[in-house]
């Protein structure tokens, strides 16, 4: 258990629909990222928050947003979901160091 | 921003033998550079990082080199064993005022046979 926890671990969705991934960060930890693994694909950079604020963001669709709460934990939100956003979300959280921590992930399928 | 390239994507060896790949970036700012492993199924693991005020760690049965001036770094592995089987990540740090992230490489799936 590396200490982040993200929620659904899978979920299968019909294109069109709404999802929301859960992450809760190791304790103490301020940052949260998430990224995107698509099939044999490297990690690709989505958005950081630090104690709440953004802080950078990637390649991230309009379609997707995310937000992090006072408690820390973070939420990233896809709609109008697409077949082509079938893949692993991690998220993962660092305390100031710049060594990261990751979750094992949320698969999602779109079909 | 960040650019890492990492090679090669594939890596087959015999059992016991040695692994080595490697990564160049292009930010010169870069000063960390961590390595994670990612099993099937799992999410990416931190096994070794090194700082730009070093040129080489070890911890066991793997290594990593930094090279500042050619922007190169790499991971060794000796005596490998199958449960070294996995797909592993090199990274590097970008900044943007006061953020930094990670950009990772597109990863090597290294395959120990026996």
């Amino acid at each position: 258990d590396s200490g982040v926890t993200q929620t659904p671990k899978h979920l299968i969705t019909a294109t069109g629909q709404r999802v929301t991934l859960r992450c809760s960060p190791r304790s103490g930890d301020l940052s949260v990222y998430w990224y995107q693994q698509s099939l044999d694909q490297g990690l690709q950079f989505l958005i950081q928050y630090y104690n709440g604020e953004e802080r950078a963001k990637g390649n991230i669709l309009e379609r997707f947003s995310a937000q992090q709460f006072p408690d820390l934990h973070s939420e990233l939100n896809l709609s109008s979901l697409e077949l082509g956003d079938s893949a692993l979300y991690f998220c993962a959280s660092s305390g100031g160091g710049q060594g990261y921590t990751f979750g094992s992930g949320t698969r999602l399928t779109v079909v | 921003g960040e650019n890492v390239e990492q090679h090669p994507s594939t890596l087959s060896v015999q059992e016991g033998d040695s692994a080595v790949i490697k990564c160049t970036y292009s930010d010169s700012a870069s000063n960390y550079f961590p390595w994670y492993k990612q099993e099937l199924g799992k999410g990416p693991q931190l096994i070794i990082d090194i700082r730009s005020n070093v040129g080489e760690k070890k911890d066991q049965r793997i290594a990593v080199t930094l090279n500042k001036t050619a922007k190169h770094f790499s991971l060794h592995i000796t005596e490998t064993q199958p449960e070294d089987s996995a797909v592993y990540f090199c990274a590097a740090p970008s900044y943007t005022g006061t953020a930094s992230k990670l950009t990772f490489g597109t990863g090597t799936r290294l395959q120990v046979t026996l």
